[in-house]
């Protein structure tokens, strides 16, 4: 069975540009999430959606960090303008049941992750 | 104070030994945890659930101690393939986030 999905693998870009990362979830899976991971600040969660609704983008780091969920099989984040600090690898989650609901099992799926870097 | 805090490590330890590393958590409504492994350049996986009366998946032992909010892993004979970093994860009542600790590094020395 597929996994979670990431595209690019890695990406080097330019200060300035736009990067825009893709996520292709488990299917049936009605959770996505946008986790980033850098070695000072772990994994950081920047949204999640539920049934392709933003339910918390609390986490989003300011406006250049936009997110949609068009559908339920296709997700992106966008960061544009890029800045150096947002150099990182950027993971999607993907799951069916989690949180304190009866029966959850806290299991996110990740994809491999988006590496980024930004000069 | 971090919502969840662990140990960075790095860990050392010889083939065969067992280690225990701990993961304190500040809120006291935090209602579920794991601990999830990631290998270097990989993404995290999940490795265990932890439930109030401790559990045991092989050579792997989780508990929770809620008074003093923390929960711990120990890995007994240890193998050269559990060099990993482990990340402790709280879930809070009526809260859907998962919330990751930084993570303590382990190294398996042959």
């Amino acid at each position: 069975d597929a996994g979670v999905i990431q595209s690019p693998r890695h990406e080097v870009t330019e200060m300035g540009q736009e990067v825009t990362l893709r996520c292709k979830p488990i299917s049936g899976h009605d959770y996505l999430f946008w986790y980033r991971q850098t070695m000072m600040r772990g994994l950081e969660l920047l949204i999640y959606f539920n049934n392709n609704v933003p339910i918390d983008d609390s986490g989003m780091p300011e406006d250049r960090f936009s997110a949609k969920m068009p559908n339920a099989s296709f997700s992106t984040l966008k960061i544009q303008p890029s800045e150096p600090r947002d150099s990182a690898v950027y993971f999607c989650a993907s799951s069916f049941e989690y949180g304190d609901r009866t029966g959850a099992t806290g299991e996110l799926f990740f994809g491999e992750g988006s590496r980024l870097t930004v000069l | 104070r971090k919502e969840v805090e662990q140990d960075p490590g790095p860990f050392n330890v010889p083939e065969g030994a067992t280690v225990a590393f701990n993961c304190t958590y500040s809120n006291s409504a935090s209602q579920s945890f794991f601990w999830y492994r990631q290998d270097c350049r990989k993404e995290p996986k999940l490795l265990m659930s932890v439930y109030s009366s401790g559990n045991e998946d092989g050579r792997f032992t989780a508990q929770l101690n809620r008074a003093s909010q923390y929960i711990s892993l120990l890995i007994r004979d240890s193998k050269l393939s559990d060099s990993a970093t482990y990340l402790c994860v709280v879930i809070n009542f009526g809260n859907e986030k998962l919330t990751f600790g930084t993570g303590t590094r382990l190294t398996i020395i042959p």
